[in-house]
């Protein structure tokens, strides 16, 4: 199956600084990235689409400021968490769209985000 | 928003028993998606079904999609410890390019 790397997985930050975290298609090319947030035990939350060349389309109640996307590869779409507070603290995870008849997607292995 | 809603969401089994869980929703989904979630790791998928009505099965597991492609199911025969994991499943929009999780199962088997 197609692998997806996510870069780094596990990161602390004071509060206030800006965090990015890389998502990486590493053997197919994605038009589309999605990035995701999971609290404990819980479900994934999608926050935002990431479509490769044009401005990501976020989910309601999503900041696009504070969370910034950026998609410049075929290969490669990062997640910008600006002025990180301990309340972004979650585990985040992006996937990629295999372009196929099923448009499976597959998911990056998550990266845990800890504010302090 | 959750447009997918699994049951039950919590469910503590012993070794040997057989399970089902479901997924339910008003909307219609032109694929759904079984994945299986480790702690700290990302889901892993583990079927897709397309069809209304369309049944696979890989190994003891068997997934259903329904009828009118709204809801589904996946039932486990003889628990394992192994099969310990959030289940998740997730629906595709009709233009296929976007996906919502349901609300996740989480199963623990007991040895």
């Amino acid at each position: 199956g197609a692998v997806v790397s996510q870069h780094p997985s596990r990161v602390i930050c004071k509060s206030g600084t800006s965090v990015k975290i890389e998502c990486r298609s590493l053997d197919f090319q994605a038009t589309t990235m999605f990035w995701y947030r999971q609290f404990p035990k819980k479900s994934l939350m999608l926050m935002a689409t990431s479509n490769e060349g044009s401005k990501a389309t976020y989910e309601q109640g999503v900041e696009k400021d504070k969370f910034l996307i950026n998609h410049a590869s075929l290969t490669l779409s990062t997640l910008t968490v600006t002025s990180a507070h301990p309340e972004d603290s979650s585990f985040y995870i992006c996937s990629a769209n295999s372009v196929s008849s099923y448009n499976e997607q597959f998911f990056g292995p998550g990266t845990r985000l800890t504010v302090l | 928003t959750q447009l997918l809603e699994q049951s039950p969401q919590f469910l503590s089994i012993q070794e040997g028993e057989n399970l089902t869980v479901y997924c339910n929703s008003s909307s219609v989904f032109s694929s759904l998606q079984w994945y299986r979630q480790e702690p700290g790791e990302g889901p892993v998928l583990l079927v897709t079904v397309v069809t209304g009505g369309e049944v696979k099965k890989l190994k003891r597991l068997t997934f259903q999609f329904g009828d009118a492609r709204k809801d589904s199911s996946l039932h486990i025969t003889a628990a394992q410890p192994g099969d310990t994991g959030l289940y998740l499943c997730a629906g595709a929009t009709n233009t296929g390019n976007q996906f919502y999780f349901g609300t996740g199962t989480s199963l623990t088997v007991i040895p």
